[in-house]
């Protein structure tokens, strides 16, 4: 069974430019979290989908970011326009249900230059 | 608000040496409490979670962590450390187990 997978793995953007992140979650689970680690601080939460809906997103910083889950299956991670302080590892999670392990993407290091 | 305090973030020992990361959290409920591992270039990995039951909590890799309600406490200790030990290991609290709040991270280099 294949885990979560993140792409890209590594993004390098000038300041102003728009990137998008996308995780695939392993088939069938319903959850999907986005997390993100600023360089040197803890892991913070972003957001939490339950399939296609967003059932929580108080971590987002602003409304430069944008996710989306079409259809409940992949989703995508908008930054738009991105700024310096946005960099850092995004790191994707699902799991089945709520009650159940999470597990984790490789994440996606962005650096916006 | 919960949160997860990991003093320490670097920790070096002694291949076999005995592995002891802190974790204290802060909770107005009874907690779910976990510890993640990092390897290089992977993704998080769960290493065990306490979810009220034995607050013993035997984990992955001969880990294991005991849950202390009096202390705020959830240490990670392994007896007698490995060269493959050597990762970034994150404590994280949840209220139902859904979203997580996660500490800093301690990384554990382990010397032969």
């Amino acid at each position: 069974e294949a885990g979560v997978t993140q792409f890209p793995s590594h993004s390098v953007i000038e300041k102003g430019q728009t990137v998008t992140l996308r995780c695939d979650p392993i088939s069938g689970h319903d959850n999907l979290y986005w997390y993100r680690r600023v360089m040197g601080k803890e892991i913070k939460f972003l957001l939490h989908f339950v399939k296609e809906s967003k059932q929580d997103e108080s971590g987002m910083p602003n409304n430069r970011f944008l996710a989306e889950r079409t259809g409940g299956t992949y989703s995508t991670l908008k930054v738009q326009p991105a700024e310096l302080e946005d960099s850092g590892v995004y790191f994707c999670a699902s799991s089945r249900t709520v009650n159940t392990e999470a597990f984790f993407g490789q994440g996606t290091r962005l650096t916006v230059v | 608000a919960q949160s997860v305090t990991q003093l320490g973030s670097h920790v070096s020992v002694s291949e076999g040496a005995l592995v002891l990361l802190r974790c204290n959290y802060s909770s107005s409920v009874p907690p779910y409490l976990f510890w993640y591992v990092q390897y290089p270039n992977q993704g998080l990995q769960l290493l065990l979670k306490y979810t009220s039951a034995a607050t013993l909590v035997k984990g992955i890799n001969g880990f294991e962590a005991e849950f202390k309600k009096s202390e705020t406490s959830f240490h990670l200790t392994k007896p007698s450390a490995h060269m493959s030990d050597a990762a970034e290991y994150f404590c994280a609290v949840s209220e139902d187990t859904d979203k997580l709040i996660f500490g800093t991270g301690t990384r554990l280099q382990v010397f032969p």
